[in-house]
C-alpha cells in the first residue's frame, strides 16, 4: 500500500489567497483526519471524519478553514483567505476500526507545509 | 477530562545506553494508549499500543513500553539507544469518542 498520500508537499502562497490542500487515505480505510502542527501549539487536530461524514469538527480554526470528503479516497482541507499565521504542517491521518480488534492507530501522510507570506 | 502528558521537552542520552521517555495518561475507563515518533520532515509513525493484556509491550525499531495503572503511566523504553533514534516522541492516549489525544511531544536526542 502506498500509504496515506498528501499534496503538495510544500505551498507557499500570499496572504488573502485561497489554499487547498489534498488527501488521499490509506485504501479500505473508514476514518480520516486532519492535523495541524506548529512550534507554539504542537499537534493540533483539525477535524475528523467516519465513513465521508464529518463526525467533530471542533478544532478548525475558524470560517476560513473547511473541510470536505466527498469520496472514501480523498479529502480537501481549504483555507480561504489564507493569513501568515495559518503557516504550518498539515497532516492528513487516516485509520480503520475492526469491531473487536481494538484497531484505533492512525497512519499519518508525509505532511503539507503551508507558508502564508 | 482525558489528557496525556509528557513531562520532558527533552531526553538526552548516549549511544548504546537504555532510554526512557515519559508519558502519564488521565482517561476514564480502560486506556488505549499509543506511541508515535516523527523523524524531521515526515508524518508520525505509529510505533506501538497497548490496549489490553501484558503491561510491557513490543514495538518496531526495538522499542517496548510498560504499562502502569496505578501511576497512569506509558513509559517508552529501548534498553540501548541508537543515534538514528534521535527524533520527537509523542505519546497519545484514545478518547471516548475515538479520537487521538496527543502529548506535546518529546525530543530524543542520541549522541554518539
Amino acid at each position: 500500500d502506498a500509504g496515506v498520500i498528501q499534496s503538495p508537499r510544500h505551498e507557499v502562497t500570499e496572504m488573502g489567497q485561497e489554499v487547498t490542500l489534498r488527501c488521499k487515505p490509506i485504501s479500505g480505510h473508514d476514518y480520516l483526519f486532519w492535523y495541524r502542527q506548529t512550534m507554539m501549539r504542537g499537534l493540533e487536530l483539525l477535524i475528523y471524519f467516519n465513513n465521508n461524514v464529518p463526525i467533530d469538527d471542533s478544532g478548525m480554526p475558524e470560517d476560513r478553514f473547511s473541510a470536505k470528503m466527498p469520496n472514501a479516497s480523498f479529502s480537501t482541507l481549504k483555507i480561504q483567505p489564507s493569513e501568515p499565521r495559518d503557516s504550518a504542517v498539515y497532516f492528513c491521518a487516516s485509520s480503520l476500526y475492526l469491531f473487536g480488534r481494538d484497531s484505533y492507530e492512525q497512519y499519518f501522510g508525509p505532511g503539507t507545509r503551508l507558508t502564508v507570506t | 477530562a482525558q489528557s496525556v502528558a509528557q513531562p520532558e521537552d527533552q531526553v538526552k542520552v548516549a549511544e548504546g545506553n537504555p532510554l526512557t521517555v515519559k508519558c502519564t495518561y488521565s482517561v476514564s475507563g480502560n486506556p488505549y494508549l499509543f506511541w508515535y515518533v516523527q523523524y524531521p520532515n515526515r508524518g508520525l509513525q505509529f510505533l506501538l499500543k497497548y490496549i489490553t493484556g501484558d503491561n510491557l509491550v513490543k514495538g518496531s525499531y526495538g522499542f517496548e513500553a510498560e504499562f502502569n495503572k496505578s501511576q497512569t503511566s506509558f513509559h517508552l523504553k529501548k534498553p540501548s539507544a541508537l543515534v538514528s533514534d534521535s527524533a520527537l516522541y509523542f505519546c497519545a492516549v484514545k478518547s471516548n469518542t475515538g479520537k487521538l489525544i496527543f502529548g506535546q511531544g518529546t525530543t530524543l536526542q542520541v549522541k554518539p
